[in-house]
């Protein structure tokens, strides 16, 4: 059984376009986030909710926007994207409370052509 | 600014021998550090952690060590073996908040 299992894998698409992954987690936790892997390797937090709740929001451009419709789920949603969102994705999740490991899937690759 | 640092972008060892993987760090707030394992195509994976309490946490071939006053902390795997290649990141998290930041990764090679 996949723990954090996020969709699609690989994500194609042109400038300009909007496009959304998904993420669940079936481990039970209350706290989902966002990563993005850029071209230099380093995973940087984009958002996290907490129970449905926003509580990490990173300067991220507003073209992303996260929806949370249960805390099992933290979609990620991206308005007209740009050349510089090519990226990996990876979507966690933890236990609320600090010094809570997180648990991660396997990435989405987003390519812009 | 990056505030966690992995300075070795790659690491080869012989089966067998130690990997030591290095992780710097430079805010003094920073309490609770973790390494992750990452291979291809898959998110990384728990491996070990420290709080700012110890200076030592060992999980059967993994320890990490953590020098406060350097802002350093090591993750030594002994004996390796090649199923342990793969990239590691190190990451931090300030005193009661689990907003984690990573390192670039280093990319472990274990030779047979």
């Amino acid at each position: 059984d996949t723990a954090v299992s996020q969709t699609p894998k690989y994500l194609v698409t042109q400038m300009g376009n909007d496009k959304s992954i998904k993420c669940e987690q079936n481990l039970g936790h209350d706290t989902m986030y966002w990563y993005k892997q850029d071209s230099k390797k380093f995973l940087k937090i984009m958002f996290s909710y907490n129970n449905k709740e926003l509580i990490i929001n990173e300067t991220v451009p507003n073209r992303f926007s996260p929806k949370s419709p249960d805390k099992a789920h933290l979609n990620l949603h991206i308005n007209s994207l740009e050349l510089g969102d090519s990226a990996v994705y990876f979507c966690a999740s933890s236990p609320s409370g600090s010094n809570q490991p997180q648990h991660f899937g396997d990435g989405t690759r987003l390519s812009i052509l | 600014d990056q505030q966690v640092k992995q300075n070795s972008p790659s690491l080869s060892v012989q089966e067998g021998r130690i990997s030591i993987l290095n992780c710097d760090y430079t805010n003094s707030m920073f309490d609770y550090f973790l390494w992750y394992k990452k291979y291809p195509a898959e998110g990384p994976t728990f491996l070990i952690s420290i709080s700012s309490i110890k200076d030592k946490n060992e999980d059967g071939r993994f320890t990490v060590f953590l020098n406060k006053s350097a802002k350093h902390l090591s993750l030594h795997i002994v004996p390796s073996q090649p199923g342990d290649s793969a990239v590691y990141f190190c990451a931090a998290s300030p005193y009661n908040f689990n907003k984690f930041y990573f390192g670039s990764g280093t990319k472990l090679n274990v030779k047979p």
